[in-house]
């Protein structure tokens, strides 16, 4: 157990629709980032939060959008949905933003599988 | 782009033998590099990692290298066993300059089989 909690496990829900996925960072750690896993693309890079500001952003969709809150839970809003996004989505934690050392390690959660019918 | 090559994408080898994982990366100022393992329908973890400052690391049966000259590093691991057959994900951070955060940049994966 990583300490880093997802919520939900699973989600079932139809093209067009929203939905929102949560993350709890590990205790003490102040970056939260998201990442896709698709079997045709492997693990993609999509936003990090630190602190509750913007610090990255890869390729991530106009209709993903996240944010992280005051208590250092994030948040991935996920809207217009496409058969495509289905996928498994994951949140990592690390202690410091990403100038190096060991505060950066990044340790994943147990991830949500979105499934869009 | 930043980019990750990772090779092979299978491998299987005997318990007890040796596997060798390589991946490149194409940034030469990427500075730092993880190898996550990640069993099916599990979360990826972090096995090993190694700075742009060390040439390599080991931890008991898995060691990583690292030749920045070449843009390359590998996850070696010895005496394999059967609970070591997962996917494993090389990744590699690009520098500040493209980057001011710590998102990471994987490679497709490997799926090692180690059979008994």
């Amino acid at each position: 157990d990583s300490g880093v909690t997802q919520t939900p496990k699973h989600l079932i829900t139809a093209t067009g629709q929203r939905v929102t996925l949560r993350c709890s960072p590990r205790s003490g750690d102040l970056s939260v980032y998201w990442y896709q896993q698709s079997l045709d693309q492997g693990l993609q890079f999509l936003i990090q939060y630190y602190n509750g500001e913007e610090r990255a952003k890869g390729n991530i969709l106009e209709r993903f959008s996240a944010q992280q809150f005051p208590d250092l839970h994030s948040e991935l809003n996920l809207s217009s949905l496409e058969l495509g996004d289905s996928a498994l989505y994951f949140c990592a934690s690390s202690v410091g933003w990403g100038a190096g050392g060991r505060t950066d390690t990044q340790y994943f959660g147990p991830g949500t599988r979105l499934t869009v019918l | 782009g930043e980019n990750v090559e990772q090779h092979p994408s299978t491998l299987s080898v005997q318990e007890g033998d040796s596997a060798v994982i390589k991946c490149t990366y194409s940034d030469s100022a990427s500075n730092y590099f993880p190898w996550y393992k990640q069993e099916l329908g599990k979360r990826p973890q972090l096995i090993i990692d190694i700075r742009s400052n060390v040439g390599e690391k080991k931890d008991q049966r898995i060691a990583v290298t690292l030749n920045k000259t070449a843009k390359h590093f590998s996850l070696h691991i010895t005496e394999t066993q059967p609970e070591d057959s997962a996917v494993y994900f090389c990744a590699a951070r690009p520098p500040l300059r493209y980057n001011q955060g710590g998102k990471l940049i994987f490679g497709q994966g490997t799926e090692l089989s180690v059979k008994p």
